[in-house]
């Protein structure tokens, strides 16, 4: 009964390349969020999205980062243009509906930035 | 505006003695709050919540928390500490829209 899949566990970018996140949520969930942890933080919400729709990016920098989560296959994280502020732990998480049940995390892709 | 605080950034107890890792939230209407737990290098691992009812919640792993709606707290709490129970802690507010707001987080240290 696999969890949440996210691969790559660790991505080292060069400044100014692309980094894509791939998360698979649990056999069943439909209901995807994205965090990040930044050092000694909590995680901050990102976006969250349901087959094919983004219900709620308010998390999202307006610039270069974007999420897709399409009829098939893992959601995506996409950062364009990367920087080094863009060095964090993201993780995904997914939950079998929406409001307060519980949301089950990935390991996390831990993004570095050279 | 909603939002979790953890006042402490470590907590150290032995072996063996009371734990209680310390949460305060402030939310407009019902609040429904979430411990999770990390581990090094792994994502969070949900060990309880609150959404209504019994003011003392039970979990995994034989934590537990309370819920104190006029100190608008919800501490985590085992009554035995294991070395293994080591970690990091995140209490959380469920706000809205499925969105979770997590507290900066406690790092466990059980002292064998």
């Amino acid at each position: 009964n696999a969890g949440v899949m996210q691969n790559p566990r660790h991505l080292v970018r060069r400044r100014g390349q692309e980094a894509r996140l791939r998360c698979s949520p649990m056999k069943g969930h439909s209901h995807v969020y994205w965090y990040r942890q930044l050092p000694e933080e909590g995680l901050k919400f990102m976006v969250y999205l349901q087959k094919e729709n983004i219900i709620d990016e308010s998390g999202m920098p307006k610039e270069r980062f974007s999420a897709e989560f399409p009829k098939e296959g893992p959601s995506i994280l996409r950062i364009q243009q990367v920087v080094r502020g863009d060095s964090a732990a993201y993780f995904c998480a997914s939950s079998a509906g929406g409001g307060v049940k519980p949301q089950h995390f990935g390991d996390g892709t831990r993004l570095s930035i050279l | 505006a909603q939002s979790v605080a953890q006042p402490e950034d470590q907590v150290n107890v032995a072996e063996g003695n009371p734990l209680t890792v310390k949460c305060t939230y402030s939310v407009s209407g019902n609040p429904y709050l979430f411990w999770y737990v990390q581990y090094p290098n792994r994502g969070l691992q949900f060990l309880l919540k609150y959404i209504t009812g019994d003011n003392l919640v039970k979990g995994s792993y034989g934590f537990e928390a309370e819920f104190n709606k006029s100190q608008t707290s919800f501490h985590l709490k085992k009554p035995s500490a294991l070395v293994s129970d080591s970690a990091l802690y995140f209490c959380a507010l469920y706000y809205g829209n499925n969105r979770l707001a997590f507290g900066k987080g406690n790092q466990v240290v059980v002292i064998p």
